[in-house]
């Protein structure tokens, strides 16, 4: 399976800042997506990140919050803007392809804000 | 919508005893159906999956089994171990456009007793 970096690991950041996560894969692949892990809680697609398109989010998520770039089939980021104690979450990066092909994650950025 | 309930939400066994955990999905354009393990400080880790036309997958000490008709799925783990402890979750993909998406369960603990 593909192997997937995320940078950073963790990091504490200050309200009102912005902070990019990094997703680096080995291999290219199709399909990219971003969750967000709340504290003891279920993983929450927040957008699906697809090489030449434009990212799609899920109902909650917005562009202006979570801004995603793709430039290539191997790396991705994720914005997490303007940021308030509730952002303070896990941050993962996971990587798929079209037909039958799993789904594999990256170990996520821990995030907390102050 | 689409929703994947999970059961239970935390399980306790005997080292030897079997685990089983249960999922049901509401879409039924779900064709796909993977299971991950998650431990502290890591992300999720496909540990097994299974397609809608199957009924049954095995894999030395963990199988799944879909019931297309009622829309459940579970994972069995047989001859537990004190590493098998983490939290589990299942999970339904379903078609998007073009494009698919994984809905997840809400998890479930599992506590291996030495």
């Amino acid at each position: 399976s593909a192997v997937i970096s995320q940078k950073p690991s963790r990091d504490i950041c200050q309200r009102g800042t912005s902070l990019t996560i990094q997703c680096q894969v080995d291999s290219q692949v199709t399909m990219m997506f971003w969750y967000r892990q709340q504290p003891g809680q279920s993983l929450t697609l927040i957008a699906t990140a697809n090489q030449g398109s434009e990212a799609t989010y899920e109902s909650g998520f917005v562009i202006d919050k979570f801004p995603i770039s793709r430039p290539n089939l191997t790396f991705s980021t994720l914005t997490v803007s303007n940021m308030s104690p509730e952002d303070s979450s896990i941050y993962l990066c996971s990587v798929g392809s079209t037909g039958n092909q799993p789904q594999h994650f990256g170990d996520g950025t821990r995030l907390s804000i102050l | 919508g689409e929703n994947v309930e999970q059961h239970p939400s935390t399980l306790s066994v005997q080292e030897g005893d079997s685990a089983v955990i249960k999922c049901t999905y509401s879409d039924s354009a779900s064709n796909y159906f993977p299971w991950y393990k998650q431990e502290l400080g890591k992300g999720p880790q496909l540990i097994i999956d299974i397609r809608s036309n199957v009924g049954e997958k095995k894999d030395q000490r963990i199988a799944v089994t879909l019931n297309k008709t009622a829309k459940h799925f579970s994972l069995h783990i047989t001859e537990t171990q004190p590493e098998d402890s983490a939290v589990y979750f299942c999970a339904a993909r379903v078609p998007v456009d073009s494009s698919y998406k994984l809905i997840f369960g809400s998890g479930t603990r599992l506590l291996v007793r030495p």
